[in-house]
């Protein structure tokens, strides 16, 4: 079993919707949870990161974190067909955890705006 | 803004071959990770250096070694090249030391395995 689950989608929606996107983990020693948008065969660009549980909002994305139930959300907001793409969670212990902490990725979902 | 660099972007080599890709972190960034993403598959973290050591390991076969030098650019050398080895691979950079450890990644070099 992965560290990190999404449901990989897809996910289709019309433009305007909200978005939610959700991952759960596993790993109690995870403190730092990103957010990460990738398009096809592009480097994943880094959307937004939380510390610990709580909110976090940046323009029309707002990240989410539930340590006590292990869950991690994305709201996008006002969606558009330039936000489709294949959207990863991540998470990792920081340097807690004795060092420069590779990230552990969920499998990503792909967001499909329709226009 | 200056971003990470990764050279090649596309590299085709044959079984058993050796294969070098280079990556050229963010101006300032003292961390660099290694990633590899196979076809429909979330990233793999291989191995991070901090100021030229080694810091963390993940699922790096190996065959596989990496150095950070001390202009802070990594290289990944791999060695006896299988067909599963075709990937693409990321590399990423930060410099947040107060534990956030923000991670950005590269546009990645595509390698394949024929």
């Amino acid at each position: 079993q992965k560290e990190v689950e999404q449901d990989p989608g897809p996910l289709s929606v019309p433009e305007g919707a909200i978005v939610s996107l959700n991952c759960t983990y596993s790993n109690s020693a995870f403190q730092y949870f990103m957010w990460y948008r990738q398009y096809s065969r592009k480097g994943p660009e880094l959307l937004m990161y939380t510390y610990s549980s709580g909110n976090k909002e940046d323009g029309r994305f707002t990240a989410q974190v539930d340590k006590s139930s292990k869950y991690i959300s994305l709201f996008i907001r006002d969606s558009q067909p330039s936000d489709s793409a294949t959207y990863l969670c991540a998470a990792n212990e920081g340097y807690s955890g004795g060092g420069a902490d590779g990230l552990t990725f969920g499998k990503g979902t792909h967001l499909i705006i329709q226009p | 803004a200056a971003g990470v660099i990764q050279s090649p972007r596309h590299l085709i080599k044959e079984k058993r071959e050796t294969a070098t890709l280079k990556c050229y972190p963010i101006p300032r960034h003292d961390t660099v990770y290694w990633y590899q993403q196979g076809p429909g598959q979330d990233p793999q973290f291989l191995i991070s250096f901090y100021e030229k050591m080694q810091s963390d390991k993940g699922s790096i076969p190996d065959r596989f070694s990496a150095q950070q030098f001390s202009d802070y650019h990594s290289e990944l050398n791999m060695s006896s090249l299988e067909l599963g080895d075709s990937a693409l691979y990321f590399c990423a950079s930060s410099s947040d030391r107060t534990g956030a450890d923000t991670q950005y990644f590269g546009p990645g070099t595509r390698l394949t395995v024929l």
